[in-house]
């Protein structure tokens, strides 16, 4: 079956400008996560959604970072007035709320700020 | 969530087997290991995941310490095509995924 997606695969912005990232999850999937995984780095946690419960939000790492999900559907990762130092690959994965709760991964976007 | 600590770096001939280790000595009880992989320019990859018992699936064997606070991923026969970043995470299945941060992984470099 199909996996997860996320859209745009690359995005180039000016510094300053606001991006809107999107991810598909697999159907079915209750639990979507956000990452960000700055060059040659680990996975760094933004946020999770879990079915209709309050995201955790304790991952973004300011305000100018914000998610939205409706459902357990699509996910939208919004980055206000960017900076310099989010250019990064971000990665959502999804996951059933079910043994073994393993997440799958998106291909990931590409993010550079100029 | 229990941190965990994997080297850097490994390095394995094609066809041997590649054994990551990966210490968790703070686990709890209700803590599972889970290991992931991330090819170059993709997105991570579930490979296998255990609480106590050793675990074996088509891709890889998990071996946890009876304390609990090591575990080993086994990969049998290793291809060139396992060169990838590996990273070992515990965390207490399915409420605070994201808190348990992927690290840096170990860099396994599988060569001909």
């Amino acid at each position: 079956g199909a996996g997860v997606s996320q859209s745009p695969s690359n995005k180039v912005t000016e510094k300053g400008k606001d991006v809107e990232l999107r991810c598909d999850p697999i159907s079915g999937h209750t639990a979507l996560y956000w990452y960000r995984q700055r060059l040659g780095q680990g996975l760094e946690f933004l946020i999770y959604f879990q079915g209709n419960s309050a995201p955790d939000k304790s991952g973004l790492p300011s305000d100018r970072f914000s998610a939205e999900r409706t459902g357990e559907s699509v996910s939208t990762l919004t980055i206000q007035r960017t900076q310099q130092e989010d250019s990064a690959v971000y990665l959502c994965a999804s996951s059933r709320l079910q043994p073994p709760y393993e997440q799958y991964f998106g291909p990931g976007t590409r993010l550079t700020v100029t | 969530d229990a941190k965990t600590t994997q080297p850097p770096s490994m390095d394995c001939a094609e066809g041997r087997a590649a054994n990551l280790p990966c210490n968790h000595s703070t686990i709890s009880g209700n803590e599972y290991v889970y290991w992931y992989r991330q090819i170059h320019s993709q997105g991570p990859q579930y490979i296998i995941h255990g609480l106590k018992n050793n675990e074996t699936n088509e891709m890889a064997s998990l071996i946890i310490t009876e304390d609990r606070k090591s575990s080993t991923l086994i990969l049998p026969h290793a291809t060139l095509r396992d060169t990838a970043v590996y990273y070992c995470i515990v965390r207490v299945a399915p409420t605070n995924a994201g808190k348990s941060t992927f690290g840096d992984g170990t860099t396994l470099t599988v060569k001909p």
